[in-house]
């Protein structure tokens, strides 16, 4: 069975620091990986999506790919209390398939 | 671009009654749209896969009479729940993907709340 893991959290960082959201997933065909932000009462939002191993930035994300660790990561620099969501972290098989699995999510809180 | 509608955005109904929930991508045709249920403080629950001109792909466990899907055109995909209960309220998102393009992103509609008394 195809799993990706989250730490539950929540994950306090203060207003200003980077905050750093993990997920492993346990299927090595994985091709695509997302971060989505789900604010609470709110549907899911696409934040990033990536597909090669390494570094993918955009503004304020770094999203990070390590295949051979099947392992990937979300920096958030500058953390900001409207940045307080749970990130779910998503993995998606190629071939044209497009179900993808979600984890449980990790919950951010940024402190003022 | 990817913009997904779904309505209504909350439902109330008595218990018994059969709800239809609608999800449409307004500028892009989704060949597969996803359908999830989440109840408070869980995780999505991926409920089926819908492809369209075809029959709906339930997950173990989700009743297909109960949560029947329909994915008649490219941007529409409706889910009704029928004969709702109490226990069938949550809150329910779509989803709709393309084959095209960028590999397996499912872009939300904004989730419909169902509330059965």
């Amino acid at each position: 069975q195809k799993e990706v893991e989250q730490n539950s959290g929540p994950l306090s960082v203060p207003e200003g620091a980077i905050a750093s959201l993990n997920c492993t997933y346990s299927d090595r065909g994985s091709q695509s990986f997302f971060w989505y932000r789900q604010y609470s009462g709110k549907s899911p939002e696409l934040i990033m999506f990536i597909y090669s191993n390494g570094d993918k930035e955009d503004g304020r994300f770094t999203a990070q790919l390590n295949k051979a660790s099947q392992y990937v990561s979300l920096l958030i620099r500058d953390s900001q209390p409207s940045d307080s969501a749970t990130y779910l972290c998503a993995v998606g098989q190629d071939g044209g398939y497009q179900k993808v699995t979600f984890g449980t999510g990790t919950k951010l809180q940024v402190i003022p | 671009g990817a913009v997904v509608s779904q309505h209504p955005s909350r439902v109330i109904c008595k218990s018994g009654t059969s709800v239809k929930i609608e999800c449409r991508s307004l500028d892009f045709q989704a060949t597969t749209m996803f359908w999830y249920r989440q109840f408070p403080k869980q995780s999505l629950m991926l409920m089926a896969t819908s492809n369209e001109g075809s029959k709906a792909t339930y997950e173990q466990g989700v009743e297909k009479d109960k949560f029947l899907i329909n994915h008649a055109s490219l941007t529409l995909s409706t889910l009704t729940v029928t004969s709702a209960h109490p226990e069938d309220s949550s809150f329910y998102i779509c989803s709709a993907s393309t084959s095209g393009g960028l590999k397996n992103i499912q872009y939300f509609g904004a989730g419909t709340r169902l509330s059965v008394l």
